[in-house]
């Protein structure tokens, strides 16, 4: 069966700091794959999409940065952290129509 | 643009109860898919039920099941015999391709003992 993990759990940065949150997925090949964030009390909102290797696609000019090095392998980065980036950052991987979410990483700015 | 609309920030329902969900869509699309999903304190996303447009039959799944008027654009979920468990916050989505899936804002649903 596919799992999809995502670390950390719970980071905090300072203002101005770099960023690497990791997402993999286990047990599927050439997933799509997602990153999404959810600011408090809010729904999702779909930062980057990628259908395979090398192959990044933003859905908002954001602060962020996204990059696939492996078939499995998403990296959300940022090379300065904003006070507007906190946040609760989700993960998903999809094969069809329906997206599977990983457990989130929850980024807190300082 | 589509967007999707769910009008109810906060819910409750009494134990073993049936409580829906209402969620509206706007697209000018034919064939889509259309989502539930549940994310509970952990804020791990689960999905609940799922709908394909071009189906007129409603989806079921135990105790959730949906009301689909695609007519209308209406999508709402219905949750029967409520448990403890189930309180959590609920997000319709909707999906045309694979890369673009809309969210609601979401429902808070409140399970009383």
């Amino acid at each position: 069966s596919q799992t999809i993990h995502q670390w950390p759990a719970t980071l905090v940065q300072p203002v101005g700091s770099p960023l690497s949150l990791e997402c993999t997925v286990e047990g599927t090949s050439n997933p799509n794959l997602y990153w999404y964030r959810q600011a408090a009390g809010r729904g999702l909102q779909l930062l980057f999409y990628s259908v395979g290797i090398g192959q990044i696609s933003s859905e908002v000019p954001q602060n962020l940065s996204a990059s696939r090095p492996q078939d499995r392998q998403f990296i959300l980065s940022s090379k300065k952290l904003l006070l507007s980036d906190s946040g609760f950052y989700l993960c998903a991987w999809s094969e069809g129509y329906e997206q599977y979410f990983g457990p989130g990483t929850r980024l807190t700015v300082t | 643009a589509q967007t999707v609309t769910q009008s109810q920030p906060e819910m409750s329902v009494q134990e073993a109860e049936t409580v829906t969900l209402s969620c509206t869509y706007d697209t000018s699309e034919s064939d889509y898919y259309l989502f539930w999903y549940k994310q509970p304190p952990s804020r791990q996303m689960i999905l609940v039920i799922r709908q394909e447009a071009y189906k007129q039959q409603n989806a079921t799944e135990n105790r959730f099941s949906v009301n689909f008027q695609k007519a209308a654009k209406s999508f709402s979920l219905k949750i029967s015999d409520s448990q403890l468990g189930d309180a959590a916050m609920y997000f319709c989505a909707y999906e045309y391709n694979n890369n673009d899936m809309r969210f609601g804002a979401g429902t808070r649903l409140t399970v009383k003992p």
